[in-house]
């Protein structure tokens, strides 16, 4: 079993479009939770973090974790052409907060106009 | 404050031969990470290293590859008798030192090689 997972999709919405992406992780000592957005061709660029389980909002953004389950969200509400690109989910090793980030596959996202 | 640097952006090497990739990470920042990105894979973690020290190399093949980040200049990750499977993104990430809350760690532009 991976230690991080997630649907690369490809997902495609229109503008305006609530979307919801997903990840699924084995490891219950994991603490901290990120996603990472990254075009074509550049390097990812971290969105959001959270610690533990519970919401954080940020703009259009919203990172959910429920490690009862675990499993981790990210919401973009009111979504843009310029979200278009992958999404990925990334859990730092060991449930610390640094070191190695294991990345889940990534999600490509296209909104279009 | 300039970003973090990689450097080339695009790599061709023919088999056998040697790829040199650097990074320089942003200012103030002694923590450097290693990842490779496959075609139609995510981000793999190759090697973690702090100044003059090699952290965890965990995620590094065994043979061809070899990382360091010497205490004056960037970060180099070096292939040696590349094969066609090494085609890919490298990407550098830093990250300042290690304290009580998450650090970020901010990624570099990529190196993208090719092995012909």
């Amino acid at each position: 079993q991976k230690e991080v997972e997630q649907d690369p999709g490809p997902l495609s919405v229109p503008e305006g479009a609530i979307v919801s992406l997903n990840c699924t992780y084995s490891n219950s000592a994991f603490q901290y939770f990120m996603w990472y957005r990254q075009y074509s061709r550049k390097g990812p660029e971290l969105l959001m973090y959270t610690y533990s389980s519970g919401n954080k909002e940020d703009g259009r953004f919203t990172a959910q974790v429920d490690k009862s389950s675990k499993y981790i969200s990210l919401f973009i509400r009111d979504s843009q052409p310029s979200d278009s690109a992958t999404y990925l989910c990334a859990i730092p090793a060991g449930g610390t907060s640094y070191g190695k980030l294991t990345f889940g596959q990534g999600t490509i996202l296209t909104v279009h106009p | 404050n300039a970003g973090v640097m990689q450097n080339p952006r695009h790599l061709v090497r023919r088999r056998g031969q040697e790829a040199r990739l650097r990074c320089s990470p942003m200012k103030g920042h002694s923590h450097v990470y290693w990842y490779r990105q496959l075609p139609e894979e995510g981000l793999k973690f190759m090697v973690y290293l702090q100044k003059e020290n090699i952290i965890d190399e965990s995620g590094m093949p065994k043979e061809r590859f070899s990382a360091e980040f010497p205490k004056e200049g960037p970060s180099i990750l070096r292939i040696q008798q590349v094969v066609r499977g090494d085609s890919a993104a490298y990407f550098c990430a830093s990250s300042p030192i290690q304290g009580s809350s998450y650090n970020e760690q901010f990624f570099g532009p990529g190196t993208r090689l090719t092995v012909l």
